[in-house]
């Protein structure tokens, strides 16, 4: 089955700079879809980004952008110009292409990322 | 607006008596989900439906049932709740094609005495 570990529990950043949170997979598939989302104190999970992995660019979404390396099972998440806002819990989360035999989304245990003013 | 809704928002139960937490979507997707989320562990799949009437086991199924009747709706029940039930639940719902990620609904938060 496949895991999804998040090793860095907690993380800050100063407002303005830029933070990098660690995900790494375990999987026997070669296509799967990856994804980050972040959970603010209202709880609300929120889609921050996703990543197919048959393609080799990484994605980007305003600043926010992964760090996509396949090989080594590694999708990383690189947060530009940090603001308050984005202060949040942050969970990695894999995708397989089936979705059938126990086998749909699985999520890390989750990043909180402090924003130092 | 596109949404997931489910209620209650707040739940607190004694052991034992059954329970029904509500879920719908108006975005007509065919995969919906249940996930329970634990400090520490992240979110963990209960159950998941591919479309009516297919559902599918995820990690942590035990203790609880759903059924997928209609499209739009997907209820989870715990017919005997116990306080290790006590969690954060979260339903989901997406477009077949597992490229696209889940939209989420706003929570429940069980506690089970």
């Amino acid at each position: 089955a496949q895991t999804v570990t998040q090793s860095q529990p907690e993380m800050s950043v100063q407002e303005a700079e830029t933070v990098t949170l660690s995900c790494t997979y375990d999987t026997s598939e070669s296509d799967y879809y990856l994804f980050w989302y972040k959970q603010p104190p209202s709880r609300q999970m929120i889609l921050v980004i996703r990543q197919e992995a048959y393609k080799q660019q990484n994605a980007t979404e305003n600043r926010f952008s992964v760090n996509f390396q396949k090989a080594a099972k590694s999708f990383s998440l690189k947060i530009s110009d940090s603001q308050l806002g984005d202060a949040a819990m942050y969970f990695c989360a894999y995708r397989s292409p089936r979705g059938i035999n126990n086998n749909d989304m699985r999520f890390g245990a989750g990043t909180r990322l402090t924003v130092k003013p | 607006e596109a949404q997931v809704t489910q209620n209650p928002r707040y739940l607190i139960t004694v052991t034992g008596k059954k329970l029904t937490v509500t879920c719908s979507q108006n975005m007509n997707h065919e995969y919906m989900s249940w996930y329970r989320q634990d400090p520490g562990l992240g979110l963990r799949q209960i159950y998941y439906s591919m479309n009516v009437e297919v559902t599918d086991k995820g990690d942590v199924p035990e203790g609880y049932k759903v059924s997928r009747k209609e499209k739009r709706n997907f209820p989870l029940i715990l017919e005997s709740p116990s306080p290790n039930q006590t969690s954060l639940y979260f339903c989901a719902s997406s477009p077949s094609g597992n490229n696209y990620g889940y939209t989420f609904g706003s929570g429940t938060r069980l506690t089970v005495v």
